[in-house]
């Protein structure tokens, strides 16, 4: 089975930074995505982590640590346009989808 | 590159009709296609997979005979909701595994979706 966890919402400050945890047990593992979505959109891919470590692009980062079934997303200068549902997602070939996490950007 | 096309994008039906969405991958071909569904407030929940040539793989507690799938060809799978009833509406996603042309592998591409209303 599946069990993939996040916060529900997080609240920050335009220029602050968040960071989004996601833990997992899954039945099998093939890597990890990370998705924004805004509502009524469908989600955009933001990242993807298969080793351990760190990934950057650009404001945004994702952490994968597999012994430990643990995920962050860190937003940097966040923006407002930043206010979303970010959604972790845990792959072995079928993607299995968190809640989602809402983040909202306030001035 | 990577583009996947939902048509519909939107749907108002009586109950009891039939609603038949497409999702195509616009510049790569997808052997695999992925049908999921999500409710207000929810996350996606993955309904069936869809393979070029061969029958889909439903997830449990969704009705294949209910919701019928397609995939005739590399850059087309039909979603079919036949006797669409109020609790099926809903927002439906499609995704394409990257397989080739401008896809990369090991990643999912999400057409925008399609808003159906049963009324």
């Amino acid at each position: 089975g599946q069990n993939i966890d996040q916060p529900t919402e997080m609240t920050a400050t335009e220029g602050a930074i968040v960071q989004i945890n996601c833990t997992y047990q899954t039945s099998g593992f093939n890597g990890l995505f990370w998705y924004q979505q805004h509502a009524g959109e469908a989600p955009t891919f933001l990242s993807y982590n298969v080793l351990d470590g760190l990934e950057e692009k650009g404001r945004f980062s994702s952490f994968l640590s597999r012994s430990k079934g643990y995920s962050y997303l860190l937003l940097k200068e966040l923006q407002m346009k930043d206010s979303a549902s970010y959604l972790c997602a845990v792959t072995d070939y079928k993607l299995s989808f968190g809640a989602g996490t809402t983040v909202t950007v306030r001035a | 590159g990577a583009v996947v096309s939902q048509h519909p994008s939107w749907v108002i039906c009586k109950s009891g009709t039939s609603v038949k969405i497409e999702c195509r991958s616009l510049d790569f071909q997808a052997t695999t296609m992925f049908w999921y569904r999500q409710f207000p407030k929810q996350s996606l929940m993955l309904m069936a997979t869809s393979n070029e040539g061969s029958k889909a793989t439903y997830e449990q507690g969704v009705e294949k005979d209910k919701f019928l799938i397609n995939h005739a060809s590399l850059t087309l799978s039909t979603l079919t909701v036949t006797s669409a009833h109020p609790e099926d509406s809903s927002f439906y996603i499609c995704s394409a595994d990257g397989t080739s042309g401008s896809a990369a592998t090991d990643t999912q591409y999400f057409g925008p979706g399609t808003r159906l209303t049963v009324l």
